[in-house]
C-alpha cells in the first residue's frame, strides 16, 4: 500500500507560467516531507522541505505548501523554465522513526516548453 | 569538494555473475543507504547502515548484501546476478539526524542480460 501517492504521471506547462506538483500522503506519523528533482541518469537532487510545523515554506521560485488536514503537499514553480524539465519526487519521514528513512512517490514527470 | 560517488555509472552483464556496486561519499556522513528505482516507480530502500558495522534490511527485499567497513564506503554485492536485478540503483548519504535531507550519488544502470 502505496504510503505517498503523486497521482499525476506527467504534467506540462508553457515557459512562464506557474507549475503545480501535488503530492498525498496516508501515514499520519509523517511529519517531515521533502521535494527531489530527478533528471534522466542521474541521482535526485534535493530541493525544497517543510516540517510538519509549518504550512509553507519558499525557496526562491520554489514553495511548498502543508495542508496536514487533508494529508496534501504541493510544489509550486514560478516562473517556470525549460531547464525545470524533469522528474519530481515528493518524499516523506517520521522523525520518531528510528532510522530517518525516507518514503518516496513514484514521481511526476514535469515538462516545460519553450 | 564534498561529494558522493557511485561506480560504474552503466553495468552490462551476463546472468550469473558476481557484481559489486561501489558507493563513496566524503561528507563524514555517519547514515548511508541503497536505493532501487525502475522507469516510472517510486524509490525502494533495499538496505541502510547507521554507521561502520551496521547494515539493516530496508523496504524492498533484496538478494543484494551490502558492508561498512569505512564510514565513506558502502558497496553492494550481488553474488549471482540474474535479468530480474536489472533496475538503477542509488546511494545516498545523511548526518544523523532528524529531518536531514539525504544526499544521492548518480547511481549505476544495471543491466543483465
Amino acid at each position: 500500500d502505496q504510503q505517498v501517492k503523486q497521482n499525476s504521471p506527467s504534467l506540462s506547462v508553457q515557459e512562464g507560467r506557474i507549475s503545480i506538483l501535488n503530492c498525498d500522503y496516508t501515514n499520519s506519523m509523517f511529519d517531515y516531507f521533502l521535494w527531489y528533482k530527478k533528471y534522466p541518469a542521474e541521482g535526485p537532487t534535493f530541493l525544497i522541505s517543510i516540517s510538519s510545523i509549518k504550512d509553507k515554506n519558499e525557496d526562491g521560485r520554489f514553495t511548498v505548501f502543508l495542508n496536514k488536514s487533508a494529508k496534501h503537499l504541493s510544489l509550486h514553480i514560478v516562473p517556470s523554465q525549460p531547464g525545470d524539465s524533469a522528474v519530481y519526487f515528493c518524499a516523506a519521514s517520521e522523525s520518531g522513526g528510528s532510522n530517518y528513512k525516507l518514503t518516496f512517490g513514484k514521481g511526476t514527470l514535469l515538462t516545460v516548453n519553450p | 569538494e564534498a561529494d558522493i560517488y557511485q561506480t560504474p555509472r552503466y553495468l552490462v552483464i551476463g546472468t550469473g555473475k558476481k557484481i559489486t556496486l561501489e558507493c563513496s561519499q566524503t561528507m563524514g556522513h555517519d547514515k548511508m543507504y541503497w536505493y532501487q528505482q525502475d522507469p516510472g516507480m517510486e524509490l525502494h530502500l533495499i538496505h541502510y547502515s547507521y554507521g561502520v558495522n551496521s547494515t539493516e534490511k530496508g523496504d524492498l527485499s533484496s538478494e543484494s548484501t551490502v558492508s561498512r567497513i569505512r564510514t565513506e564506503h558502502f558497496p553492494l554485492t550481488l553474488e549471482s546476478a540474474r535479468p530480474s536485478h536489472t533496475s538503477q540503483y542509488l546511494c545516498a548519504s545523511s548526518v544523523m539526524a532528524t529531518g536531514d535531507e539525504q544526499f544521492f550519488g548518480p547511481g549505476t544502470r544495471l543491466t543483465v542480460l
